[in-house]
């Protein structure tokens, strides 16, 4: 079975961090691109990064630029997101998912939760 | 940067009835858009692809259809467990990936 879990989340203070973790499963996590996406409470999908299979390349979403570090471990079969500098606005679910062809996610987990709150 | 605008915001119809989704592109992105459905407290799901291509286990009363910038997600016959939120998806090369802001398919 094709699975995707994410951990890590928490309430945390403005201007704290947090590393989400995504674990992967029942398919071959080296050859996949992966992506991290947010989603706020009663808001739509806000893509926020992307990193090849490889880990050499990495983009990101102009709102979390500079603060958020996407990385993955393919001995590990688990992809990171390190949130630093975090914001009110940074609050949301925050889903990992499988990329398909480049374009679109064809995986999803459960996703985890990130409150950014004094 | 590439706008996305889904029509309507809500679609409220009975089981058995057919639903029409639009997605419209403020430029063309060819045939890359992709449908996802979320229903309450799940994650998305991948419908379909490349404007038209059904993902894998998708129903066939799900189909996609449009190119450039013109997009339209029809759901045959309306079953209960469709009544979810829908969002379009694209690439925008100088933004990253873009979800439009969903359309919401709930029972009248």
């Amino acid at each position: 079975d094709v699975q995707l879990l994410e951990s890590g989340g928490g309430l945390v203070q403005p201007g704290g961090s947090l590393r989400l973790s995504c674990a992967a499963s029942g398919f071959t996590f080296s050859n996949s691109a992966m992506r991290w996406v947010r989603q706020a409470p009663g808001k739509g999908l806000e893509w926020i990064s992307t990193i090849i299979h490889s880990g050499d390349g990495t983009y990101y979403a102009d709102s979390v630029k500079g603060r958020f570090t996407i990385s993955r471990d393919n001995s590990k079969n688990t992809l990171y997101l390190q949130m630093n500098g975090l914001r009110a606005d940074d609050t949301a679910l925050y889903y990992c998912a499988k990329v398909m062809d480049f374009f679109y996610m064809d995986v999803w987990g459960k996703g985890t939760t990130v409150t950014v709150s004094s | 940067e590439i706008v996305l605008t889904q029509s309507p915001g809500t679609l409220s119809l009975s089981p058995g009835e057919r639903a029409t989704l639009s997605c419209r592109a403020s430029q063309s992105v060819s045939s890359y858009l992709a449908w996802y459905q979320q229903k309450p407290g799940q994650a998305p799901r991948l419908l379909i692809y490349a404007a038209s291509s059904r993902a894998t286990g998708i129903p066939d009363r799900f189909t996609g259809s449009g190119s450039g910038t013109d997009f339209t997600l029809t759901i045959s016959r309306l079953e209960p467990e469709d009544f979810a939120v829908y969002y379009c998806q694209v690439h925008d090369p100088s933004r990253g990936f873009t979800f439009g802001p969903g359309t919401k398919v709930d029972i009248k």
